[in-house]
């Protein structure tokens, strides 16, 4: 099977821009995770969807939105960029529900916002 | 919401030697506990995982052991090895919400 894959790879942006970030979970799971990832804070969630739904969504501004399309593939949006948004945004999929079992990590998507 | 805490943040060891890192969670409900391992520009990857119902689960030279009381978790690595060196993340999963920590940079010097 074929690992999770983000695109783009790195992206630079200008404060005030938009982005959209994109994730192909591995075939047959139906979790996707998004994760902020910047030194010294560790691996911050963001939010998950499930078949389409946003389960979970963690503690950041509505700036920061996701969805997940039928065929779970996801994608994550960002508006208005900060110059604190620069990070490397991990996504990462499960058969099921995270926290159930192993998660999959993608090599993750470098944003810098300058 | 789930809150997950790890310490130390920078862990150096000699070769051979042991280490430690532990986290301590908030939510009593929590119920899956795995660690992470996230070498320099690689993507994290499971390394061993346990369940609330076990307190304590081992694989070859990495341990990790769960008190539900104290509601903390450790994880060991006995006779480290230069290629240990990595970052190693702690979460914990509450109602399938699953929160990570901070991270523990472990470097071991040969």
């Amino acid at each position: 099977k074929a690992g999770v894959t983000q695109t783009p790879r790195y992206l630079i942006k200008t404060r005030g821009q938009q982005v959209t970030l994109s994730c192909s979970p591995i075939s047959g799971h139906r979790s996707v995770s998004w994760y902020q990832q910047t030194p010294g804070q560790g691996l911050q969630f963001l939010f998950e969807y499930f078949s389409e739904t946003q389960r979970n969504k963690g503690n950041f501004p509505g700036r920061f939105s996701g969805r997940q399309f039928s065929n779970s593939r996801s994608e994550m949006n960002v508006s208005t960029l900060e110059l604190g948004d620069s990070a490397l945004y991990l996504c990462a999929s499960s058969e099921r529900v995270s926290g159930y079992g192993e998660a999959f990590f993608g090599q993750g998507t470098r944003l810098t916002v300058v | 919401g789930e809150n997950v805490e790890q310490h130390p943040s920078t862990l150096s060891v000699q070769e051979g030697d042991s280490a430690v890192i532990k986290c301590t969670y908030s939510d009593s409900a929590s119920n899956y506990f795995p660690w992470y391992k996230q070498e320099l520009g690689k993507r994290p990857q499971l390394i061993i995982d346990i369940r609330s119902n076990v307190g304590e689960k081992k694989d070859q030279r990495i341990a990790v052991t769960l008190n539900k009381t104290a509601k903390h978790f450790s994880l060991h690595i006995t006779e480290t090895q230069p290629e240990d060196s990595a970052v190693y993340f702690c979460a914990a999963s509450s109602n399938n919400d699953m929160r990570f920590g901070a991270g523990t940079r472990l470097t071991v010097k040969p």
